[in-house]
């Protein structure tokens, strides 16, 4: 299975500055359709996970544009340009390239 | 609007069986790769089985092969999770979710908790 482990898992933060999370995949995620199914996910607290980020660096409908992924192969990044209050929670990637389905730990962002 | 009902969820003793329901809303469920995912109490996320639109291509996680099987009903554009032999460990927040490669919408999930 692909082990994915995210740092930190805790991140205190300021309004208004830049948060960063990073995840590493013990396995390549590239798929054999040449694409890499990395996804960030957002879980407010009291709310199911919402998707942020996929296929690396890919914003969902409706995601602020202060939400932005990197990364390739192995190591991925989520950063957040400037903090609000309403993106506190925890932060989740997670790989579909291949079954089964992996996640990391999670990052919970505190102001 | 995409909208995912999950229900059927509850109190249930080890070595018992639940069904969980997820009404899907907004899109045709056999047009997508549907899957569920869990959240133990306090805990991060797992995935739990996937089913292709086809509904002859499922997968399981390691942890529940064997015990639960996962199927939809397209007259009723519903999936389900068929949870057999329960455990204390299967005790979690189960949330079904749209899309395979791309998990895009989830619903709000149904508590089973598993305790004699």
């Amino acid at each position: 299975d692909v082990v994915m482990t995210q740092t930190p898992l805790s991140s205190p933060v300021t309004l208004g500055q830049p948060a960063s999370i990073s995840c590493r995949s013990s396995q390549s995620l590239v798929h054999s359709d040449g694409n890499t199914y990395l996804s960030w996910l957002q879980q407010r607290p009291g709310q199911p996970p919402r998707l942020l980020i996929y296929k690396i660096s890919n914003r969902f409908s409706g995601v602020p544009d202060r939400f932005s992924g990197s990364g390739a192969g192995t190591d991925f990044t989520l950063k957040i340009s400037r903090v609000e209050a309403e993106d506190v929670g925890v932060y989740y990637c997670m790989q579909t390239t291949q079954f089964p389905y992996t996640f990391g730990q999670g990052t919970k962002l505190e102001i | 609007e995409v909208q995912l009902l999950e229900s059927g969820g509850g109190l249930e003793q080890p070595g018992g069986s639940l069904r969980l329901s997820c009404a899907a809303s907004g899109f045709t469920l056999s047009d997508y790769f549907m899957s569920w995912v869990r959240q133990a109490p306090g805990k991060g996320l797992e995935w739990v089985s996937v089913i292709s639109p086809s509904g002859d291509g499922t997968y399981y996680a390691d942890s529940v092969k064997g015990r639960f099987t996962i199927s939809r009903d397209t007259s009723r554009n519903t999936l389900y999770l068929q949870m057999n032999s329960l455990r204390a460990e299967d005790t979690a927040l189960y949330y079904c979710t749209k899309g395979k490669m791309v998990p895009d919408s989830w619903g709000q999930g149904t508590l089973v908790t598993v305790s004699s």
